[in-house]
């Protein structure tokens, strides 16, 4: 069966931590996309990455950076220096045979002043 | 230029009562979606089209009726609403080419609020 699990629920930190969101998914398909979204207060759902299943390489995007790691079935997000702005709930998220998203059930970051 | 487009963004009705969701995205994509956000934040697929034919629906009760027109639109109809169909509704659509999917774009979301 597919599934994404994110355990972490909340997480809070104060501004200028670093702050690592884990994922752990279950898929038998050798093909399939990893994704995380951002969802800020304002409640739309904001694009941050897709990797594929051949590409383990970490991406890093300014303060964001990702970790995939087919051995252990995670995909995990990191802040570097976070900021307020960075509040927000994160899902991961997998696709396989270019079909349906399945979701993590989110993790809740709240970043403090 | 919003690329996938719901409307309305807010709607509050009362049970018993019949409520459509539009959506229209202007990307070309092929597949359209629609997904449920519970209370909880859970997101779960309900329905996809892909080129107006429909591809996956999610044990979804029958009072909910997804159209395409078009492959730029996926309308939600809903009848009979419940309590416990209030949530957050998305639209989504995305792009895949030989199997490779291109990610995938969500609209802003409608939040239905039964009473």
């Amino acid at each position: 069966a597919q599934k994404v699990t994110q355990a972490q629920t909340e997480i809070s930190v104060v501004e200028k931590e670093d702050v690592t969101l884990d994922c752990v998914y279950e898929t038998r398909d050798t093909t399939y996309y990893l994704f995380w979204y951002k969802q800020p207060p304002s409640g739309e759902l904001v694009f941050l990455i897709r990797r594929n299943s051949f590409d383990e390489q970490n991406e890093i995007s300014g303060r964001y950076s990702w970790n995939f790691q087919k051995s252990t079935s995670s995909f995990n997000f990191t802040i570097t220096a976070s900021q307020v702005v960075d509040s927000a709930v994160y899902f991961c998220a997998l696709s396989y045979n270019t079909d349906k998203l399945i979701f993590g059930t989110g993790t809740r970051l709240q970043v403090f002043p | 230029d919003t690329a996938v487009s719901q409307t309305p963004k807010y709607l509050v009705t009362q049970m018993g009562n019949d409520k459509s969701i539009k959506c229209e995205q202007n990307l070309g994509h092929d597949t359209m979606y629609w997904y449920k956000q519970d209370s909880k934040k859970f997101l779960k697929i309900m329905f996809s089209y892909n080129n107006k034919e429909l591809i996956i629906n999610e044990t979804v009760p029958n009072r909910f009726s997804p159209k395409s027109p078009d492959k730029a639109h996926l309308n939600l109809h809903i009848n009979s609403l419940e309590l416990g169909d209030s949530a957050v509704y998305f639209c989504a659509s995305s792009q895949d080419l030989e199997g490779i999917s291109y990610g995938y774009t969500f609209g802003s979301g409608t939040r239905l609020t039964v009473v």
